[in-house]
C-alpha cells in the first residue's frame, strides 16, 4: 500500500522561511506533488518532483529524495496569505495515475 | 493552464434526495477524472476514478450504488449522491489530468459543498 506522513500543524513568522517535510512509502513511484489549499477552496498546484533534487519556483521550492522517500516544501519570505494547508501527494505507476494525498500540514503565518 | 469547472459550488438538500455534481474539463480532453471527498480539517480522500466510456473504479469502502459516477464524454464526469443522508455532507472535489499516461499535474475543480439536512 501507500503511506504518506507530514506534520499536522506548523507556525512561522511573516518574512521568515519554513520547511514542510513529507515522507512516503509506495511502490512504482511516479512523482510527488505539493498543493496549497485555503479553507473552503479547492487545492492549487505548487510543484511536481519526479527526479531527485530541488525544483525552485519563485518563493516556493520543493526537494525530492527518492531513495529516502522524502520531500520537503520550502517557503521563503513568508506572507500572511501563505497561511493555508499544504498537501503532499504521490502518484504511482501501478495506481492508474491517481494521486494519494497526505493528511496536510496547516501552516499559520504570524505577524 | 488547464481549467476544470465544477457545478454546483454549493448545494443543500433534504435527507433522502439525490444530488448530481458535474465536473467539466474546459480546454482539454480528460479520459480519466478523479473524485475526492474532504471532511472538515481532513485531507482529500479519493473516492473513485472515472473512466470515459467505461465503469468507474471505486476505492475500498466507497459504495458504488450510493455514489454513481458517469463519464459520458471526454470533457464531462458526473457524481450523483443517491438517497443522501446528513453524514454525506462534505466537500466533493473532482480533478483531471491534461496529459495522458498518468503524468503531469492534476487540475482540480472548484469543489462542491454538499449539506444534507
Amino acid at each position: 500500500g501507500q503511506n504518506i506522513d507530514q506534520p499536522t500543524e506548523m507556525t512561522a513568522t511573516e518574512g521568515a522561511i519554513v520547511q514542510i517535510n513529507c515522507t512516503y512509502q509506495t511502490s512504482g513511484f511516479n512523482g510527488l506533488f505539493w498543493y496549497q489549499q485555503h479553507a473552503g477552496e479547492a487545492p492549487t498546484f505548487l510543484s511536481y518532483n519526479v527526479l531527485d533534487g530541488l525544483e525552485e519556483k519563485g518563493r516556493f521550492s520543493s526537494f525530492l529524495s527518492r531513495s529516502k522517500g522524502y520531500s520537503y516544501l520550502l517557503l521563503k519570505e513568508l506572507q500572511m496569505k501563505d497561511s493555508a494547508s499544504y498537501l503532499c501527494a504521490i502518484s504511482s505507476y501501478n495506481q492508474g495515475g491517481k494521486l494519494i494525498f497526505g493528511q496536510g500540514t496547516e501552516l499559520s503565518v504570524k505577524p | 493552464g488547464a481549467v476544470v469547472s465544477q457545478h454546483p459550488s454549493r448545494v443543500i438538500c433534504k435527507s433522502g434526495t439525490s444530488v448530481k455534481i458535474e465536473c467539466r474539463s474546459l480546454d482539454f480532453q480528460a479520459t480519466t477524472m478523479f473524485w475526492y471527498r474532504q471532511f472538515p480539517k481532513q485531507s482529500l480522500m479519493l473516492m473513485a476514478t472515472s473512466n470515459e466510456g467505461s465503469k468507474a473504479t471505486y476505492e475500498q469502502g466507497v459504495e458504488k450504488d450510493k455514489f454513481l459516477i458517469n463519464h459520458a464524454s471526454l470533457t464531462l464526469s458526473t457524481l450523483t449522491v443517491t438517497s443522501a443522508h446528513p453524514e454525506d455532507s462534505s466537500f466533493y472535489i473532482c480533478s483531471a489530468r491534461a496529459a495522458s499516461g498518468g503524468l503531469g499535474e492534476l487540475f482540480f475543480g472548484e469543489g462542491s459543498r454538499l449539506t444534507v439536512l
